[in-house]
């Protein structure tokens, strides 16, 4: 089945150093991919639509100075945490649409200090 | 705006004590409804599409459940493996990103 490799699992940052979270579809071409937060005991929220060799679009109150997205190939999309903030602590998840669903990846825990 | 519900947020049972999750939705066009299992630090393991009233789908303790408001997560007989949150999500067009409720915690004890 579609898989999507997601690094690293878990991050931890001082505070205004820069992330960078990859994802690689393994074993299909991912032309598309989303990129979700999810705090604490909260829902998966969509930060930002990205789609390999465009511009992402990103959601309301989502900063694209901060969190900056490249989809270079139509295997690798990355997500760059720039400048954190303790308050960007949280769980980054990418997934990307297919006709065999979502694929998701494992998450990345990133924990800014 | 499409939104997704989910009741409890958090259910303890015992080993064999069967329920039921619930996942109330709005959405503008519904393709599919989705349920994953997610443990923790983990990314969402998917379990069940469902896509039209009254479609159901089982696998192994779970049974899932569509109507046109609504989707129920059967529980039956389930053992401590079962412990992790169950989340739901709409798709509401075309490779469109899903839209997810908060979850329900569910831990079952022995």
């Amino acid at each position: 089945g579609a898989v999507v490799s997601q690094h690293p699992s878990w991050v931890i940052c001082k505070s205004g150093t820069s992330v960078k979270i990859e994802c690689r579809s393994l074993d299909f071409q991912a032309t598309t991919m989303f990129w979700y937060r999810q705090f604490p005991k909260q829902s998966l929220m969509l930060m930002a639509t990205s789609n390999e060799g465009s511009k992402a679009t990103y959601e309301q109150g989502v900063e694209k100075d901060k969190f900056l997205i490249n989809h270079a190939s139509l295997t690798l999309s990355t997500l760059t945490v720039t400048s954190a903030h303790p308050e960007d602590s949280s769980f980054y998840i990418c997934s990307s649409p297919g006709s065999y669903g979502y694929t998701f990846g494992s998450g990345t825990r990133l924990t800014v200090v | 705006e499409d939104q997704v519900t989910q009741s409890p947020e958090a259910l303890r049972l015992q080993e064999g004590e069967s329920s039921s999750l619930n996942c109330s939705y709005t959405v503008s066009g519904l393709r599919g409804l989705f349920w994953y299992r997610q443990d923790p630090g983990k990314g969402p393991e998917f379990l069940f599409t469902l896509y039209s009233a009254g479609e159901e789908k089982e696998k192994e303790r779970l049974k899932a459940t569509l109507t046109k408001k609504e989707s129920f997560l059967h529980i039956t007989a389930p053992k401590p493996e079962d412990s992790a949150t169950y989340l739901c999500a709409v798709q509401a067009g075309g490779n469109t990103p899903l839209v997810f409720g908060k979850g329900t915690r569910l831990s079952v004890i022995a």
